[in-house]
């Protein structure tokens, strides 16, 4: 079966740190891969997708980056963290694909707060 | 792009009762999927449904795709029950972004 693992669980950090949040999935090859944020209290938005290892695609116009240097590892950095960066952090991953949907599970989530 | 609109957006219950939450999107869909984020966040997958319905235990989903919406019911509520559920339903036919609701959040009373 396939699990989804997200590291850190929780996060503290100040305003201008940088920052990695890490995802990893096993079980399952070439899988599609996204970054989601959630806002306290509200629904979540997608931040980046991946199709395949080094293809990152950005959803939003943003302070954050996402690389993909293995197939099952998806990465989420900034080079500064800025307060509005705050928020709850959910990796997801779904069977591969580049033109059709299918069903996404996620990861456990990085609580981030910036300071 | 699509919207997607989930009711009602607060329900208190106590424990044993049934509801029954919907989900409303503005464009035609070919997937949707149901999701409860339980109190420390972890989104569960509860169903992923297209059309149709399905069962899963005291769960059960209806989406009835040609006139854009989906239902999920809880029976027999339990406290465990509690938390947020959201639909999310991918931007387009052919698309793999999913676009969720805001979430209705249930507070199941003991």
């Amino acid at each position: 079966s396939q699990t989804i693992h997200q590291w850190p669980a929780t996060l503290v950090q100040p305003v201008g740190s940088p920052l990695s949040l890490e995802c990893t999935v096993e079980g399952t090859s070439n899988p599609n891969l996204y970054w989601y944020r959630q806002a306290a209290g509200r629904g979540l938005q997608l931040l980046f997708y991946s199709v395949g290892i080094g293809q990152i695609s950005s959803e939003v116009p943003q302070n954050l980056s996402a690389s993909r240097p293995q197939d099952r590892q998806f990465i989420l950095s900034s080079k500064k963290l800025l307060l509005s960066d705050s928020g709850f952090y959910l990796c997801a991953w779904s069977r591969g694909s580049a033109t059709s949907y299918n069903e996404q599970f996620f990861g456990p989530g990085t609580r981030l707060t910036v300071l | 792009g699509i919207q997607v609109e989930q009711s009602p957006p607060d329900l208190i219950l106590q424990e044993g009762a049934n509801s029954t939450l919907r989900c409303n999107f503005s464009d035609s869909v070919n997937n949707l999927q149901w999701f409860h984020q339980n109190p420390w966040g972890q989104l569960i997958n509860l169903f992923y449904i297209p059309s149709g319905t399905k069962q899963n235990g005291r769960l059960s989903a209806t989406t009835v795709a040609t006139e854009r919406y989906s239902l999920l019911y809880i029976s027999s509520s339990q406290t465990t029950d509690s938390g947020v559920y959201f639909c999310a339903v991918p931007r387009a036919l052919s698309s793999y972004k999913l676009i969720f609701g805001s979430g209705t959040r249930l507070l199941v009373r003991p």
